[in-house]
């Protein structure tokens, strides 16, 4: 069964800071990989989709890696600003065509 | 262009009553989905659809029932509403499914059932 893990749970950064967001997952059978934006009480918006055939994708100051050998993505944030504040999921697509979802990670970017 | 809407967005019911939450997607995409997000959970596939007039059991589909009798619009019912169903409900579309599209998500339902 395939697991994906983000870790921390919480992170909280001054802003301007770069940073790098962790996803793992357990099985590299994936046909890709997402990283979504959730706001307090709000849906997901989805960020980046990487196809497994892929090892990066870029958005302004986001830019996704894939290694899906190694069953690792990293979302860096460039510039961090307050507007970043939101919770950051993974969520990957295998080989049964479901998305996993991890459990988000929480970024606070301090004024 | 409105996405994924969802009604309501808000609802309280008591243990046992039913209820029907519904989404509605204008971007004529063929894959919808159910999420449930719960604290500590992440989010739980209940079900989905390929297709007008098909539905398929997700990760979570126990007391649950789906309905995709428009290719715009699929709904989510609870015949008996639980405690254990207190959650917020997403609903969600693709083009071309989880394989090659990104998804779309609605805004969300809150339900608590007391």
């Amino acid at each position: 069964k395939q697991e994906v893990t983000q870790i921390p749970a919480a992170l909280s950064v001054p802003e301007g800071e770069n940073l790098v967001l962790n996803c793992s997952f357990t099985d590299s059978a994936i046909y890709n990989l997402q990283w979504f934006r959730q706001d307090p009480g709000k849906g997901l918006t989805s960020l980046l989709l990487i196809q497994s055939s892929q090892r990066e994708q870029t958005s302004g100051r986001l830019n996704a890696s894939l290694d899906k050998s190694s069953g690792r993505s990293t979302l860096y944030i460039a510039a961090s600003q307050p507007g970043d504040s939101a919770t950051y999921l993974c969520a990957v697509t295998g080989a049964n065509s479901k998305l996993t979802f991890g459990k988000g990670i929480t970024l606070s970017v301090r004024p | 262009n409105a996405g994924v809407t969802q009604t309501p967005k808000f609802r309280v019911l008591k243990t046992g009553q039913s209820m029907t939450l519904l989404c509605a997607q204008d971007m004529n995409h063929e894959y919808m989905y159910w999420y449930r997000q719960d604290p500590g959970m992440g989010l739980r596939l209940i079900h989905y659809s390929v297709g007008e007039g098909t539905t398929a059991k997700g990760e979570v589909p126990d007391g649950y029932n789906v309905s995709r009798l428009k290719k715009q619009n699929f709904l989510l019912g609870l015949e008996s509403a639980a405690p254990s169903q207190t959650s917020v409900y997403f609903c969600a579309s693709s083009w071309a499914g989880a394989i090659s599209g990104e998804l779309f998500f609605g805004e969300g339902s809150r339900l608590t059932v007391l």
